[in-house]
């Protein structure tokens, strides 16, 4: 079974200042990966996804992943937070042969003013 | 633009009650999915359903839940006997040709 890791529940940064969260996954033969937003009392809202082509992927917000394949790692960044940015990330990895991802345990990005 | 929707926003009952939870899908939507959230965890996989049956559940999804769609827009999630490790937010999900996943804002169930 596929399995994502988030290696961290909580990234505090402080605004203007860039973020990396961290996802890997286990390999497979072909995924689809992608980054979920969830505001605070609010659903997941879809930040970007990597289904095939470029493996530098740019997303909404000013948001952007890159996939590598020999390290399975699906890491997303941003060059500059603002403290709206402050919400729960997933990460969500869907193989070819199945329409339900699994998702991380989400990491927590914390913008300080 | 089009979006998924859920009610109630917040839903709390005692234990043993029996629980509905509504979605209505994207409308041209033919995928429908159901995920939980135990707080501070992560989303788990519940349930999907196509074509008026369902094509995939997990292990949590045993003989407690039961989904339905009663109509052309409706989706719900039943809970027969609620027990206090149901408490979550439960989110509904559609997808559509481009199988992105469309999520609803969620339902934030507590069992008291």
């Amino acid at each position: 079974a596929q399995s994502v890791t988030q290696l961290d529940s909580q990234v505090p940064v402080f605004e203007e200042a860039p973020v990396e969260l961290r996802c890997n996954y286990s390999s497979s033969v072909s995924v689809y990966l992608f980054w979920y937003v969830q505001y605070p009392n609010q659903g997941l809202q879809l930040l970007l996804k990597y289904l095939s082509g470029s493996t530098l992927v740019k997303g909404i917000n000013g948001f952007e992943a890159e996939f590598n394949k020999s390290q399975t790692s699906f890491h997303l960044r941003k060059p500059s937070v603002h403290i709206s940015d402050t919400a729960e990330y997933f990460c969500a990895v869907r193989t070819g042969g199945s329409y339900i991802p699994t998702f991380g345990r989400g990491t927590s990005l914390i913008v300080h003013p | 633009e089009p979006e998924v929707t859920q009610t109630p926003s917040h839903q709390v009952t005692q234990m043993g009650q029996e629980v509905i939870l509504r979605c209505v899908p994207i409308s041209n939507h033919l995928y429908f999915y159901w995920y939980r959230q135990i707080l501070g965890q992560k989303v788990e996989f519940l349930v999907s359903f196509y074509n008026n049956e369902i094509s995939e559940k997990s292990e949590i999804f045993d003989d407690q839940f039961s989904v339905e769609r009663p109509d052309g827009s409706n989706f719900t999630l039943k809970i027969r006997s609620t027990k206090l490790e149901d408490s979550a937010m439960y989110f509904c999900a559609s997808t559509g040709a481009t199988l992105e996943q469309f999520f609803g804002p969620g339902t934030r169930l507590t069992v008291l």
